[in-house]
């Protein structure tokens, strides 16, 4: 079984520009979550898809992160235009429905390390 | 809210020694509590996990954690370390809310493992 996979592995773009970061998750995971660590500091959560309904976007920094799961399959974070401080690893994440008893565990992607120059 | 502290940014063991990383948490509610580790190149991976079944909780890789609530630790070890433990490891906390849950992280441990 295919795990979570993030696209692209790095990107290096100047800043105001555009960038667009895609997850695909475990298939049949109705939950895909969002976070980003930035050098240094621990990892945040930004926001957390049920299906293609945004669950919980309190994370997200500000309005020039905008993220989309059309269809309750992949997901995109797409930032615009990008500040140096956006500079860091986007991880994707994703989980089954959550049982009786706690919790499903959160699979990981490798993540996508963004450097805004 | 909840909060993690993991004490120290890095980890020096020695082939065959002790493994301890520290995490101490803060949450108001009865918290879930989880142990990833993270290889180079590669994602998150989940070593183990408290959801308040037994205190002592055994992961991979031999690796284990007990949940104290009187000191709100949940310290990670392994009784002797291998090279292959060399990585990055983050204690995480998270509590239901609505049906769903999200990951509070701390900063992360890097394990340093020289022969």
């Amino acid at each position: 079984e295919a795990g979570v996979t993030q696209f692209p592995s790095h990107s290096v773009i100047e800043k105001g520009q555009t960038v667009t970061l895609r997850c695909d998750p475990i298939s049949g995971h109705d939950n895909l979550y969002w976070y980003r660590r930035v050098m240094g500091k621990e990892i945040k959560f930004l926001l957390h898809f049920v299906k293609e309904s945004k669950q919980d976007e309190s994370g997200m920094p500000n309005n020039r992160f905008l993220a989309e799961r059309t269809g309750g399959t992949y997901s995109t974070l797409k930032v615009q235009p990008a500040e140096l401080e956006d500079s860091g690893v986007y991880f994707c994440a994703s989980s089954q429905t959550t049982l009786a008893g706690g919790p499903s565990e959160q699979f990981f992607g490798p993540g996508t390390r963004l450097t805004v120059l | 809210a909840q909060s993690v502290t993991q004490l120290g940014s890095h980890v020096s063991v020695s082939e065959g020694a002790l493994v301890l990383l520290r995490c101490n948490y803060s949450s108001s509610v009865p918290p879930y509590l989880f142990w990833y580790v993270q290889y180079p190149n590669q994602g998150l991976q989940l070593l183990l996990k408290y959801t308040s079944a037994a205190t002592l909780v055994k992961g991979i890789n031999g690796f284990e954690a007990e949940f104290k609530k009187s000191e709100t630790s949940f310290h990670l070890t392994k009784p002797s370390a291998h090279m292959s433990d060399a990585a990055e490891y983050f204690c995480a906390v998270s509590v239901m809310n609505s049906g769903y849950s999200t990951l509070t992280f701390g900063k992360g441990t890097m394990l340093l493992v020289s022969p």
